[in-house]
């Protein structure tokens, strides 16, 4: 039973640039939630996608956005890159909004210079 | 200011030992709480969760205790193992989304 899978797994971009990230969910879920984890912190939320629609957002700017697919899978994209966007940008999938069940997926790791 | 945080930044314990990692939180509403275990390179790996109406739950040599007087959750983990070495953090749900401290590195010495 495959997991969350995310592409790719490392990525180098130059300041100024656009990103987009891939997510696809554990088999079953239908919502996918995107968090950003700078290095020695914590996940941060940044939205939440559910029936192709954003539902809920954390404290992000309009750069980031999102998209989901009627196969649930989901992009994460990212305008005018700045150096604060490296990270690790981590998918989690769930059944329904509610955040219980997550399985997160290994992460797709930003690095902007 | 985050209102998941964690106590300590780094624990050592010796193989075989019981390890406690802390976490205090600041939302008096938040009914769910989750620790999650990150291997590096690695997502997240849910651990063991429990909700605000339990003092405590047990799962495979993990125990989580939450003391809600003072917004206070701790993760033991029974004879620590080598590959118990990683970051531990603490989320609390607030609704659609985990709202997560910092973490705590565990490294388990031989």
């Amino acid at each position: 039973d495959a997991g969350v899978t995310q592409s790719p797994t490392h990525l180098i971009k130059t300041r100024g640039q656009q990103v987009t990230l891939r997510c696809s969910p554990k088999s079953g879920h239908d919502t996918v939630s995107w968090y950003q984890q700078a290095l020695g912190q914590g996940p941060q939320f940044i939205f939440q996608y559910y029936e192709e629609e954003e539902r809920q957002r954390g404290n992000f700017p309009d750069r980031f956005s999102g998209h989901q697919f009627p196969n649930y899978s989901s992009e994460l994209n990212v305008n005018a890159l700045l150096l604060g966007d490296s990270a690790l940008y981590l998918c989690a999938s769930s059944f329904g909004q509610l955040a219980y069940g997550y399985t997160f997926g290994s992460g797709t790791r930003l690095t902007v210079v | 200011g985050e209102s998941v945080g964690l106590h300590l930044p780094t624990l050592s314990v010796q193989e075989g030992d019981n390890s406690i990692i802390n976490c205090a939180y600041s939302n008096s509403a938040s009914d769910y709480f989750i620790w999650y275990k990150q291997e590096s390179g690695k997502g997240p790996q849910f651990i063991i969760d429990i909700r605000s109406n339990m003092d405590k739950r047990q799962g495979q040599r993990v125990t989580v205790l939450l003391n809600k007087t003072v917004k206070h959750l701790s993760l033991q983990i029974a004879a620590t193992q080598p590959g118990d070495s990683a970051v531990y953090f603490c989320a609390e749900e607030t609704g659609y989304a985990l709202n997560f401290g910092k973490g705590t590195s565990l490294l388990v010495t031989p």
